[in-house]
């Protein structure tokens, strides 16, 4: 079975200095892993995603993410952050199959100081 | 910018009625899903949807449940007699096919039973 564990449940950072998210996953084959953002009161949004080929991948609002299969992360960084990043964070790994379910993890929420 | 829609953005409704969930997923897409959250818990696989028929299923997804694409643009959740544990945020998400795994989702419904 799928499992996808975010050891952070907060995280408060100050505006400008660089955000690192953690995620942990467990899947049985390559999994496809992916990143959304919830803002409050707003629906989860795709930052990024990884099937294959490259570790290092580029995603929106300035966010990256290397997977690292020897450890089975997928962490999530972005090198400067802004106020408007203050939200919701879930990393979520996709079954490769048909159905293509997404199990999440906890999530984690960032508060930016000022 | 196709964006998956839902209706309503909240209902309250009272234990044992019938609620009917609506979605509306981006054109063109093949693959329908139904997640839910709980207050305070991780985002839920509840099933996945695609020609016509349910591909994919959780234990949550019983009886009481029942998808449906009545008109080839929506894509709904009923639950037939609602019970005071099933009131969370509700997300549709849909994505492409052959080739696009990631996951779009609309912005919620939050259902209240009381």
């Amino acid at each position: 079975a799928q499992s996808v564990t975010q050891p952070d449940i907060h995280i408060t950072v100050s505006e400008g200095a660089s955000l690192e998210l953690r995620c942990n996953y467990s899947y049985g084959a390559t999994p496809y892993l992916f990143w959304y953002v919830q803002s409050p009161g707003q629906g989860l949004q795709l930052l990024l995603k990884y099937f294959s080929g490259d570790t290092l991948v580029q995603g929106i609002k300035g966010f990256e993410a290397e997977f690292k299969r020897s450890q089975s992360s997928f962490n999530l960084r972005k090198p400067s952050v802004h106020w408007s990043d203050a939200a919701e964070y879930f990393c979520a790994v996709g079954a490769q199959a048909a159905g293509n379910k997404l199990t999440f993890g906890g999530g984690t929420r960032v508060l930016v100081k000022p | 910018e196709p964006e998956v829609t839902q209706t309503p953005s909240h209902q309250v409704t009272q234990m044992g009625q019938e609620v009917i969930l609506r979605c509306v997923p981006i054109s063109n897409h093949l693959y329908f899903y139904w997640y839910r959250q709980i207050l305070g818990q991780k985002v839920e696989f509840l099933v996945s949807f695609y020609n016509n028929e349910i591909s994919e299923k959780s234990e949550i997804f019983d009886d009481q449940f029942s998808v449906e694409r009545p008109d080839g643009s929506n894509f709904t959740l009923k639950i037939r007699s609602t019970k005071l544990e099933d009131s969370a945020m509700y997300f549709c998400a849909s994505r492409p096919g052959q080739g696009g795994w990631e996951q779009y989702f609309g912005p919620g419904t939050r259902l209240t039973v009381t």
